[in-house]
């Protein structure tokens, strides 16, 4: 079965500290995998894709990895700030025809704190 | 930032009055989602369509239904709203993939439409 499982489910942190976010999946065949950040109330944004070939990819202070052997991703937020404040959602696509499949995650709720 | 708009931000009714949730995007993008979220959960698809009279059901069963009369309108319409209707909905557009055939997978979505079924 087809999942994308997030970790942790939710997570607080000091205003200018670094943290991590977990992606874990088993869709087959992979094409591509998206974070995207959900600010309160709104619809989510894309920070960035990662596909098959790559490993590491960087927005900012926003950093995204992907192990395709693991079947995982993470990201990684540097010197955090209090509008990082957001649900992050991690979507994998598989290689499907037109347009690949998606499987969201049930994303994970950052909390930075002054 | 993304140019699709959804209306109404927030609406609040009472069970069995029929409402639409109205969806618009000046990006040209062919295909059109909405997705239902509830606080907590993944995002379930819901409807789509691939172009101007096109429209299938998603993965998640709704009785709502949807029309693409036009490229950039995409209404959710529910006849008979009841609480269990109760959630967030995004509409969201993807472009069509590249001359290529690449296709990267990026929705654009809205800001939401949260419904509250009294």
């Amino acid at each position: 079965k087809n999942q994308v499982e997030q970790s942790p489910q939710s997570l607080i942190i000091l205003e200018g500290k670094n943290c991590t976010l977990q992606c874990n999946y088993t869709v087959s065949p992979f094409s591509n995998l998206r974070w995207y950040k959900q600010d309160t109330g709104r619809g989510p944004v894309s920070l960035t894709i990662m596909t098959f070939s790559e490993n590491t990819k960087s927005n900012g202070r926003y950093t995204a990895t992907l192990d395709a052997d693991t079947k995982q991703s993470s990201l990684h937020i540097t010197a955090s700030q209090l509008s990082d404040s957001a649900s992050y959602i991690c979507v994998v696509s598989d290689r499907g025809s037109t347009l690949g499949r998606l499987y969201f995650g049930r994303g994970t709720q950052l909390t930075v704190w002054p | 930032e993304a140019d699709i708009y959804q209306t109404p931000r927030y609406l609040v009714i009472g069970t069995g009055k029929k409402i639409t949730l109205e969806c618009s995007q000046t990006m040209g993008h062919d295909k059109m989602y909405w997705y239902q979220q509830d606080p907590g959960m993944e995002l379930h698809l819901i409807h789509y369509s691939y172009g101007v009279n096109s429209t299938e059901k998603g993965d998640l069963s709704s009785e709502s239904t949807v029309s693409r009369i036009r490229t950039e309108h995409f209404p959710l319409t529910l006849e008979s709203a009841r609480p269990s209707h109760t959630s967030q909905y995004l509409c969201a557009s993807s472009p069509r993939p590249d001359r290529l055939g690449g296709y990267t997978g990026e929705l654009f979505f809205g800001e939401g439409s949260r419904l509250t079924v009294l």
